[in-house]
């Protein structure tokens, strides 16, 4: 059972521009939402992540906006550079304190940022 | 700071071999976790330790995968014997409590 879906699965966008990721979640136990950036041949890194109780979460260029009862939530990367291309992972975990142990993870976004 | 270290970084081995990763967790963390990771996927999780217990292993195919901590520290992921569909990334993690989780680099592992 897919627990998080993610949205595109691949996301070709020009230097300056914006890039927008979506996922889409089932279990309202859900209540910690990260989103993690991974370099080929590198493990995933952990780039912004936001609670329920905000519907946006800004840092820097990154910005994650969450839909409680749409069961939405995005991840926007303004001005994107080439710097940025990677491949951008969601992920949701249950709980009150909202732990990072018992993450599910979306399928992915590879994101090409053409100089 | 050291950051969570895996090895070997990649492995080829031929089906019906046994294979072992190893992982040493970022000093202080309480917290271990395998991950699999397919080609074009997001991880999933094999087993979490807290300490050197393993309090999630729902998900780890023990018919032929098995792991463990000893003293809590670091962690070695065994596959016997290795079938052509185990190819993917084995990512190791570690987390302090319930705080943020640092991955390594990850094994390789092709099966021929």
């Amino acid at each position: 059972q897919q627990q998080v879906k993610q949205s595109p699965q691949s996301l070709i966008v020009q230097k300056g521009g914006i890039s927008i990721i979506n996922c889409a979640y089932e279990n309202t136990a859900f209540d910690y939402f990260p989103w993690y950036q991974q370099f080929p041949g590198k493990g995933p890194a952990l780039l912004i992540a936001i609670r329920p109780d905000v519907s946006e979460k800004k840092e820097g260029r990154f910005t994650i906006s969450f839909n409680k009862s749409a069961k939405q939530f995005s991840l926007h990367i303004m001005d994107s550079q080439p710097g940025d291309s990677a491949t951008y992972f969601c992920a949701a975990a249950p709980g009150r304190q909202g732990s990072a142990r018992q993450l599910t993870f979306g399928s992915g976004t590879q994101l090409t940022v053409l100089p | 700071e050291a950051g969570v270290v895996q090895s070997p970084r990649y492995k080829i081995i031929e089906k019906k071999q046994p294979v072992a990763f190893w992982c040493n967790p970022i000093s202080g963390h309480n917290t271990l976790y395998w991950y699999l990771q397919n080609l074009g996927q997001g991880p999933e999780l094999l087993i979490r330790y807290e300490n050197e217990e393993a309090v999630d292993d729902s998900q780890l195919p023990k018919d032929r995968f098995s792991a463990e901590r000893l003293k809590g520290v670091d962690s070695t992921l065994k596959i016997q014997p290795a079938e052509l569909g185990d190819s993917a990334v084995y990512l190791c993690a570690s987390s302090f409590v319930t705080g943020e989780l640092f991955f390594g680099e990850g094994s390789r592992l092709t099966v021929l």
